[in-house]
């Protein structure tokens, strides 16, 4: 059966303190590995697609890495927007539904 | 581009009624799918359709819950009878075929 694991479930962080979040996953024929974010009531925002490993992409202060069962969210100088919880989620390849990890509601204070 | 449409964003039923959750997907996407996402709990898969073809409800309950997408019209998730343990946020998504999926803004049911 896929899992996704993310950690750690909360993380704190002083604006411009940079560190990672974490997504382990376990899935036979990875499709994609996806990165969502998510504000308070609203729904998933689309940021990454990692289609194997050793494959990196980035946008603002955001970057994803993709190992053979792992990925990682860097945030680079993070300001208070950033604030959201952050989801990882696998697609297996030849079906289209995603698993999602339960996320890292990260906090970063002013 | 006006992205995933869902409406209402906020329901509430009481126990033993009927809710009807409505989908509109972005424009040109003809691949539509619903999670469902309870307190403390990550996005479930329910049901993936495509146009008037439900394509898979692995995640589906075997009980009360349906969902179509008609040639005409928005995708529906019904629930008939619904209970307390219905609660939760229902979201949709859209996409092409194999690409990343679009999310609307939810919505949330409360079962009285």
């Amino acid at each position: 059966e896929d899992q996704v694991t993310q950690s750690p479930e909360a993380l704190r962080l002083q604006e411009g303190e940079s560190s990672s979040l974490n997504c382990s996953y376990t899935v036979s024929g990875l499709r994609g590995l996806f990165w969502y974010r998510q504000d308070p009531g609203k729904g998933p925002e689309f940021l990454f697609t990692l289609y194997s490993a050793g494959e990196e992409k980035e946008k603002e202060r955001l970057k994803a890495t993709l190992t053979k069962k792992e990925s990682f969210l860097h945030i680079t100088a993070p300001k208070p927007e950033d604030s959201a919880t952050y989801l990882c989620a696998v697609g297996q390849g030849g079906s289209e539904k995603l698993v999602f990890g339960k996320g890292t509601k990260l906090t970063v204070n002013p | 581009n006006a992205g995933v449409m869902q409406n209402p964003r906020h329901l509430v039923r009481r126990r033993g009624q009927e809710a009807r959750l409505r989908c509109s997907p972005m424009k040109g996407h003809s691949h539509v799918y619903w999670y469902r996402q309870l307190p403390e709990e990550g996005l479930k898969f329910m049901v993936y359709l495509q146009k008037e073809n439900i394509i898979d409800e692995s995640g589906m309950p075997k009980e009360r819950f349906s969902a179509e997408f008609p040639k005409e019209g928005p995708s529906i998730l019904r629930i008939q009878q619904v209970v307390r343990g219905d609660s939760a946020a229902y979201f949709c998504a859209s996409s092409h075929m194999n690409t990343e999926a679009f999310f609307g803004q939810g919505t949330r049911l409360t079962v009285v």
